[in-house]
């Protein structure tokens, strides 16, 4: 198994520009979670989905995020118009119980 | 609502001796408990969980952790700390009453040292 797979790696961006971050969870997990991390205010969770449906979302920021999940094998988190204070970690976890997670590589985010 | 407290930034610990990272919890109910461990521009590895059953729970790399109700606690341990266990250590904590999001305390560094 691969695990749980992010991408970009890496994304370096300018404030006001469109940014999507995507998460392949593991196959068979039904729930996934997005996180950010930041220096300042650790590792927070900004959304998660249980059976390709949202649950709890208070934890994204403000309305320029938003995340997807069409299916089971894929998400979306994006930022629409991106500012430098969005600069962070953004991981991705998944889970078959709700008792494992296991969590992506993670995109490390630049706005500049 | 559920929290986690670390309330150690760093842990400076010599090669050889034991090391202990705490951690503190707040749930409502009954807590499922999981410490992580992140090296730098790495994701997060699972190391121990605590569900039910013993309160000591063993886990990866030797470490292991005690489930305290009394003191809402679960502190991550190891007998003998090696240079390589120096990284980013994360409790977290879900509240089995609700849905099943995890929260993470603010972590701790752990510094071994030869």
């Amino acid at each position: 198994d691969a695990g749980v797979i992010q991408s970009p790696r890496h994304e370096v961006t300018e404030m006001g520009q469109e940014v999507t971050l995507r998460c392949k969870p593991i196959s068979g997990h039904n729930s996934l979670f997005w996180y950010r991390q930041t220096m300042m205010r650790g590792l927070e969770l900004l959304i998660y989905f249980n059976n390709n449906v949202p649950i709890d979302d208070s934890g994204m920021p403000e309305d320029r995020f938003s995340a997807k999940m069409p299916n089971a094998s894929f998400s979306t988190l994006k930022i629409q118009p991106s500012e430098p204070r969005d600069s962070a970690v953004y991981f991705c976890a998944s889970s078959f119980t709700e008792t494992f997670y296991t969590f992506g590589s993670g995109t490390r985010l630049t706005v500049v | 609502a559920q929290s986690v407290a670390q309330p150690e930034d760093q842990v400076n610990v010599a090669e050889g001796n034991p090391l202990t990272v705490k951690c503190t919890y707040s749930v409502s109910g009954n807590p499922y408990l999981f410490w992580y461990v992140q090296y730098p521009n790495r994701g997060l590895q699972f190391l121990l969980k605590y569900i039910t059953g013993d309160n000591l729970v063993k886990g990866s790399y030797g470490f292991e952790a005690e489930f305290n109700k009394s003191q809402t606690s679960f502190h991550l341990k190891k007998p003998s700390a090696l240079v390589s266990d120096s990284a980013l250590y994360f409790c977290a904590v879900r509240d089995t009453g609700t849905a099943s999001k995890l929260t993470f305390g603010t972590g701790t560094r752990l510094q071994v040292t030869l």
